[in-house]
């Protein structure tokens, strides 16, 4: 089982449109979470944390539930620029800091 | 303040080949991370270093070696390509063990015939 599992889609969504993606995690001892975005060839970069009491960033909203080791991102009102792969990323601190990653999520915006 | 850079960006090997692949950051950062990207699979760790002299094994060690000689740099190492490791490589630095926040280079992209 991997560590890190995602729902690879593609999703399809046109332009204001609603998004959910979830991810779940293996490990209970993972200690942070995140969402990273990552461009066509080009490299990851961190999208926002992921907290237990939920947080907002705009357009995006990431949720944590440590009971069931699962991770969710809603992104609202989806514009062009969205479209992306969103890997979920998961910290093992213990371990040099290390980062899990998911396979990642693609998410396509149309017009 | 360039951040991340890796060299070179792309390279063609044939089989049994060694290539050595740089990684440097200007951030004084004390952790560094090698990573390799496939389809369908995110990224994977391959080694990663804690401080200048240290180096340890990630996920997927076998075939590559690494050496933290200066702070600013991280070397990867592939002795004798194989096909195997035709993937994209992406290095990644974080200030230390409490920040979390990690900065990736722009990827090397390295293909072994």
């Amino acid at each position: 089982r991997k560590e890190v599992e995602q729902d690879p889609g593609p999703f399809n969504v046109p332009e204001g449109a609603t998004v959910a993606f979830n991810c779940t995690y293996s490990n209970s001892a993972s200690q942070s979470f995140f969402w990273y975005r990552q461009d066509c060839r080009k490299e990851p970069k961190l999208l926002m944390s992921v907290y237990s009491s939920g947080n907002e960033d705009g357009r995006f909203t990431a949720q944590l539930n440590r009971a069931s080791q699962y991770i969710s991102l809603l992104i609202r009102d989806s514009k062009l620029s969205d479209s992306a792969t969103y890997l979920c990323v998961v910290n093992m601190r213990e371990y040099g800091n290390k980062l899990v990653f998911g396979a990642g999520t693609i998410l396509r915006v149309k017009s | 303040n360039a951040g991340v850079t890796q060299t070179p960006k792309f390279r063609v090997l044939k089989t049994g080949q060694s290539m050595t692949l740089l990684c440097a950051q200007d951030m004084n950062h004390e952790y560094m991370y090698w990573y390799r990207q496939d389809p369908g699979m995110g990224l994977r760790l391959i080694h990663y270093s804690v401080g200048e002299g240290t180096t340890a094994k990630g996920e997927v060690p076998d075939g590559y070696n690494v050496s933290r000689l200066k702070k600013q740099n991280f070397l990867l190492g592939l002795e004798s390509a194989a096909p195997s490791q035709t993937s994209v490589y992406f290095c990644a630095s974080v200030r230390d063990g409490v920040e979390e926040t990690q900065y990736f280079g722009p990827g090397t992209r390295l293909l072994v015939l």
